[in-house]
């Protein structure tokens, strides 16, 4: 696709309940990055992939929070047994090497998906 | 580890006024750093990042910004700003084999008429 593309754009679940939310990075990029985004704050980083292997989870805040990105593509960010505290806007983002220099490539963001956890 | 610090959360400015947005960081390697900018409604966008060479980096819609190494600065400014630039802008930071952007808290940018 021409951006990132994440859906649901808008979620609102009920606390305890499993929320999936999806990601659909440009077309081609390698790397593909989650981070959440607190009323007032700036993103902070949750985790990344190159292809399909996921390199770096340090920023997911506990056990409830996983992501796959099976086929090094579309890629799921599950929330299970969500809190209140879970609510948030969770951006996806991918950028298109994966490198020796990765620190300095463009990464590009998309739109958001807001969680409210009621 | 890396931190950023933005030093104003809001920060209201006539239109063709001129305009700096503050962004200090820390970090006990090299960096790499990075604007972007949240119009509403919209994903985060890069404006502009330094990476080596030059420390005054031009980007998009009229920005610049210039990393001062010594003052572990890496502040935007834009001469004249418009109505269309009201946004929220992010400053953050990355390092060399590090495929992480820390972020700084944000600025919203409010140009009144």
């Amino acid at each position: 696709g021409a951006g990132v593309s994440q859906s649901p754009r808008y979620k609102v679940t009920k606390r305890g309940q499993d929320v999936a939310l999806r990601c659909d990075p440009i077309s081609g990029h390698v790397s593909l990055y989650w981070y959440r985004q607190a009323l007032g704050q700036g993103p902070e980083f949750l985790t990344y992939f190159n292809y399909e292997a996921q390199q770096d989870k340090s920023g997911l805040p506990n056990d409830r929070f996983s992501a796959e990105r099976p086929e090094g593509s579309i890629s799921t960010l599950t929330i299970q047994r969500t809190e209140q505290r879970d609510s948030a806007m969770y951006r996806c983002a991918s950028s298109l090497v994966a490198n020796r220099d990765s620190g300095g490539n463009t990464i590009y963001f998309g739109e958001g998906s807001w969680l409210t956890v009621v | 580890a890396q931190s950023v610090t933005q030093l104003d959360s809001q920060v209201p400015v006539f239109e063709e006024a001129p305009v700096e947005l503050r962004c200090n960081y820390s970090s006990s390697v090299s960096v790499y750093l990075f604007w972007y900018v949240q119009y509403p409604n919209q994903g985060l966008q890069l404006l502009l990042k330094y990476l080596s060479g030059s420390t005054l980096v031009k980007g998009i819609n009229g920005f610049e910004a210039e990393f001062n190494k010594s003052q572990t600065s890496f502040h935007l400014r834009k001469p004249s700003v418009h109505i269309s630039d009201t946004a929220e802008y992010f400053c953050a930071v990355s390092v060399k084999g590090a495929q992480k952007l820390v972020f700084g808290q944000g600025t919203r940018l409010t140009i009144n008429p």
